[in-house]
């Protein structure tokens, strides 16, 4: 199937830095979808992207589904302890017979230093 | 409250049982999923279900069965085929006009 690469696999900072992660592939989406996990639960969905371009904010997160359709970026702005958790992307490929099926990255694990 | 529950969240049985982890969600939505995650990594597409009666194996479906009889439910059975049946199952959702899934809390299954 589709892979996608997110990066970085983790990341400790200290509070009140910025976060940037991102996601890439080599094929072209359709949709882009930011999810956080804390431990022990299920992934939360925290951003959708659906048009090339397009910049969505939610709070302290932003996101940016890139021009190419082939990448997506994930900024968190002076990040605080509950930051911490893994954060996943998630791409939809254009419309097939398999239906809405997405393809998660392996994550960014972040850690934050009070 | 709309939203979906899965039980039990965990869930320990001995090898060579075969062993059934409920969803059911009240959102109304027509797709559902089954994914595993194991430590450290990503979620892996086990079965998905667009429909009632009707489901396709997803990417690790091997030692894996599932049923949709009715649409808020999608029951996933872990059979003694599955070799390494210890992870973290998660279940998701969503409505067929939109792409957003959203995941219940998990079942985490250890076999003793």
């Amino acid at each position: 199937g589709q892979q996608l690469n997110q990066s970085p696999q983790s990341m400790f900072i200290q509070e009140g830095e910025d976060v940037s992660m991102n996601c890439t592939s080599s094929s072209i989406f359709n949709t882009w979808l930011w999810y956080k996990q804390d431990p022990g639960e299920g992934p939360v969905l925290l951003i959708a992207l659906y048009k090339a371009g397009e910049l969505t904010s939610n709070g302290r997160l932003t996101a940016q589904f890139g021009i190419t359709r082939k990448d997506s970026f994930l900024n968190i702005s002076a990040s605080i302890p509950s930051d911490v958790g893994i954060y996943f992307c998630a791409g939809q490929p254009p419309p097939n017979n398999a239906g809405n099926m997405l393809t998660f990255g392996g994550g960014t694990r972040l850690m934050v230093k009070p | 409250d709309g939203g979906i529950t899965q039980s039990p969240k965990y869930l320990f049985r001995k090898e060579g049982q075969n062993v059934t982890l409920s969803c059911e969600q009240n959102l109304n939505h027509d797709a559902m999923y089954w994914y595993r995650q194991d430590p450290g990594q990503g979620l892996r597409l086990i079965y998905y279900s667009q429909i009632v009666n009707d489901f396709q194996k997803g990417d690790i479906a091997e030692g894996y069965s599932v049923s949709r009889e009715k649409k808020e439910s999608f029951p996933l059975t872990v059979t003694s085929a599955q070799k390494n049946p210890t992870a973290f199952y998660l279940c998701a959702s969503n409505h067929q006009t939109f792409n957003e899934q959203f995941f219940g809390p998990g079942t985490r299954l250890t076999v003793l």
